[in-house]
């Protein structure tokens, strides 16, 4: 089955600046890669998600870029806000089809005011 | 409110004894999983099901159960539980699954095995 590892797992930035998660993959017949935001005490929320025929997607200070020859893929946040501290997860799945999600292990974010 | 229900919120219990974690679902979602989160080890699949009376296997089955009566309820079912089922389980549904659409998590529910 597909493996994704995640990196760091754990990430302290000043607020204002940006934090980049990296996240890579096995099966190159993945091609859909959504991110998750899990804040304390509640399920993981979607936050972005790419797909395969898309290298890269923005929304607002989230962006997310994706190579499909390397097999990974990055989250990044730019002018980090205190509200960002959460963990987050990167997840891998064959669009069509899929009957299961692989996730990362997960980033701890800490934005420091 | 579209939401994904899960109860109880936290539950601590003994080896051996028979529980159920119910999970609801409001959005008319076909497709419903289960997942557990452990540190380091990231959130694992452990059954889902793809419509009513239609369930599968996920990568950590072992010990669990399921059923998927209706479709907005699939309960987890423990028959007998151990000390390593002890672990932070999630509820959650999307229309048609989760390659092709947003999957909606519930709030989670703790679970302690002594």
């Amino acid at each position: 089955g597909e493996n994704v590892e995640q990196h760091p797992s754990t990430l302290s930035v000043q607020e204002g600046d940006s934090a980049v998660i990296k996240c890579t993959y096995s099966d190159s017949a993945s091609n859909y890669f959504p991110w998750y935001k899990q804040e304390l005490g509640k399920g993981p929320q979607l936050i972005i998600d790419i797909r395969s025929n898309v290298g890269e997607k923005k929304d607002q200070r989230i962006a997310v870029t994706l190579n499909k020859t390397a097999k990974h893929f990055s989250l990044h946040i730019t002018e980090t806000q205190p509200e960002d501290s959460a963990v987050y997860f990167c997840a891998a799945s064959i669009q069509t089809g899929a009957n299961n999600l692989f996730f990362g292990t997960g980033t701890r974010l800490t934005v420091i005011p | 409110e579209a939401q994904v229900t899960q109860n109880p919120r936290y539950l601590i219990t003994v080896t051996g004894k028979k529980l159920t974690v119910t999970c609801s679902q409001n959005m008319n979602h076909e497709y419903m999983s289960w997942y557990r989160q452990d540190p380091g080890l990231g959130l694992r699949q452990i059954y889902y099901s793809m419509n009513v009376e239609v369930t599968d296997k996920g990568d950590v089955p072992e010990g669990y159960k399921v059923s998927r009566k209706e479709k907005r309820n699939f309960p987890l079912i423990l028959e007998s539980p151990s000390p390593n089922q002890t672990s932070l389980y999630f509820c959650a549904s999307s229309p048609l699954g989760p390659g092709r659409e947003t999957q909606y998590f519930g709030p989670g529910t703790r679970l302690l095995v002594l």
